[in-house]
């Protein structure tokens, strides 16, 4: 069965820091990938996403992330944080089926940013 | 449209009222699904819904709730004689279309609260 690990519920750092956000997955097939991020009150926007080939993938918002089939991994990174970064990050795992494609999400990853 | 709609955006009722959520696709997706989104939590699974296909129904929590879509334009998700525990954001997703892309796009959400 598929699923998805976030283990960090929430993580604070500071403005123009570093940021990676843990994803770990379960799927017995290649994996579609994917970062959405939510803002208070929205809906989910798509980040980025993997479905083959390049295993380092680059999103909107200067985010990137990269899978690692041997670790089972898709962290997203992001080399200096900005305050309006600070939102609910979930990653999610695709199991296309019948030409649709059923998301696994995460728990999510809240994320602070204090300046 | 330009992106996935969804009415109401706040939905207030008692409980044991019937509620009916309306979610419009992107034109030409193809797939539909539904999520619920409780408090401080990750996305759950309800329902999609494939071109013609039978939709897949496995994360319906209860009978009390059910989903309808007409061709591949709106759904309606609907939930009769609402619990409290029902009170959650409902989000809506689709995909698909001409290029067959996997990703899914999201409305804004229905928030709902059962008194």
């Amino acid at each position: 069965a598929q699923s998805v690990t976030q283990p960090d519920i929430h993580i604070t750092v500071s403005e123009g820091a570093s940021l990676e956000l843990r994803c770990n997955y379960s799927y017995g097939a290649t994996p579609y990938l994917f970062w959405y991020v939510q803002s208070p009150g929205q809906g989910l926007q798509l980040l980025l996403k993997y479905f083959s080939g390049d295993t380092l993938v680059q999103g909107i918002k200067g985010f990137e992330a990269e899978f690692k089939r041997s670790q089972s991994s898709f962290n997203l990174r992001k080399p200096s944080v900005h305050w309006s970064d600070a939102a609910e990050y979930f990653c999610a795992v695709g199991a296309p089926r019948g030409g649709a494609n059923n998301l696994f999400f995460g728990t999510g990853t809240r994320l602070t940013v204090i300046p | 449209g330009a992106g996935v709609s969804q009415s109401p955006s706040n939905k207030v009722t008692e409980k044991g009222k019937d509620v009916e959520l309306r979610c419009d696709p992107i034109s030409g997706h193809t797939a539909l699904y539904w999520y619920r989104q409780r408090l401080g939590q990750g996305l759950e699974f309800l329902i999609y819904f494939q071109g013609n296909s039978a939709p897949d129904k496995s994360g319906l929590p209860s009978d009390r709730f059910s989903a309808e879509r007409t061709g591949e334009s709106v759904s309606t998700l609907t939930i009769q004689r609402t619990q409290q525990e029902d009170s959650a954001v409902y989000l809506c997703a689709s995909s698909g279309g001409a290029s067959g892309g996997y990703t899914q796009y999201f409305g804004p959400g229905t928030r709902l609260t059962v008194l």
